[in-house]
C-alpha cells in the first residue's frame, strides 16, 4: 500500500524567503513521486515529478524536489518565495510503471507575507 | 491543445437530487480518473477507466454514485441521490497508457454543494 504524509496544512513565508514544503511517502515498490499545485479558482497543475535517474529534480516557477530513499521523503523546495507562489500544494505517489491511481497528501497552503 | 475539461464548475443542488458531472479528457487518453476533494481533506481517488472500461472502481464510495464512459471518449459522473456529504470538488484527469512516467492531466474541477 501507498500512502503520502504532507507536514503541516499550512506554511507562511515572507516574500524572498526559503519555500520548504515536506513530504514523507510509503511504498513498497519504487514510486513516481509528484508535486502539484492549485491557484486559486484552477485546476490541478504539475509542478515537478521524479521517475528514475537524478534524485534532484527542476520544476516549473523555480521549485525543485529532491528524492531520499533513505529518508522516504520528498520535499518541495524555493530559495526564494514570491507572491505569486501562493497556493495549495500536492505532494502525490503512484506505483513505478502503471497507471494506475496517484494517491495524495492532504495539501499545504502556502501564504506569502509582504 | 485543449486541457482535461469539466462541466458545470459549480453546482448546486437540494438533498436528495440528481447530478451529472462530466468531464471530457485530453484527446488521445485512454486512462480516465475520477477524485473527490471534501471539505479540504485530500484529494481521494474514486475510479479509474482505461478507455470504456474501469479498471479500479475501488474509491467509489457507495452505490449512489455511476460513473459511465461510454465509447472510450467522455465521461460522466452521476449522483443520485445526492447526500450533504457528497459536497466537495470533483476533479477528473487523464493521461496516456504507456508511456512510462506519464503524470496525469486534471480538470478545474466541479464544486458540488448538496443542500
Amino acid at each position: 500500500a501507498q500512502s503520502v504524509t504532507q507536514l503541516g496544512s499550512h506554511v507562511s513565508v515572507s516574500e524572498g524567503a526559503l519555500v520548504l514544503l515536506r513530504c514523507n511517502y510509503s511504498s513498497s515498490v519504487p514510486p513516481y513521486l509528484f508535486w502539484y499545485v492549485q491557484y486559486p479558482n484552477q485546476g490541478l497543475q504539475l509542478l515537478l515529478k521524479y521517475t528514475t535517474g537524478a534524485t534532484l529534480v527542476k520544476g516549473i516557477n523555480g521549485f525543485e524536489a529532491e528524492f531520499k530513499k533513505s529518508e522516504t521523503s520528498f520535499h518541495l523546495t524555493k530559495p526564494s518565495a514570491h507572491m505569486s507562489d501562493a497556493a495549495e500544494y500536492f505532494c502525490a505517489v503512484t506505483p513505478y510503471s502503471s497507471a494506475s491511481k496517484i494517491i495524495f497528501g492532504s495539501g499545504t497552503r502556502l501564504s506569502i507575507r509582504p | 491543445e485543449a486541457g482535461v475539461t469539466q462541466f458545470p464548475s459549480h453546482s448546486v443542488i437540494e438533498k436528495g437530487q440528481t447530478v451529472t458531472l462530466r468531464c471530457d479528457p485530453i484527446s488521445g487518453h485512454d486512462n480516465l480518473y475520477w477524485y473527490r476533494r471534501v471539505m479540504g481533506k485530500e484529494i481521494k481517488f474514486l475510479l479509474h477507466f482505461v478507455k470504456e472500461s474501469k479498471q479500479d472502481e475501488s474509491g467509489m464510495p457507495n452505490n449512489r454514485f455511476l460513473a459511465e464512459r461510454t465509447g472510450g471518449t467522455y465521461s460522466t459522473l452521476k449522483v443520485q441521490p445526492a447526500e450533504l456529504e457528497d459536497s466537495g470538488v470533483y476533479f477528473c484527469a487523464s493521461s496516456q497508457v504507456g508511456v512510462v512516467g506519464t503524470e496525469a492531466f486534471f480538470g478545474q474541477g466541479t464544486r458540488l454543494t448538496v443542500v
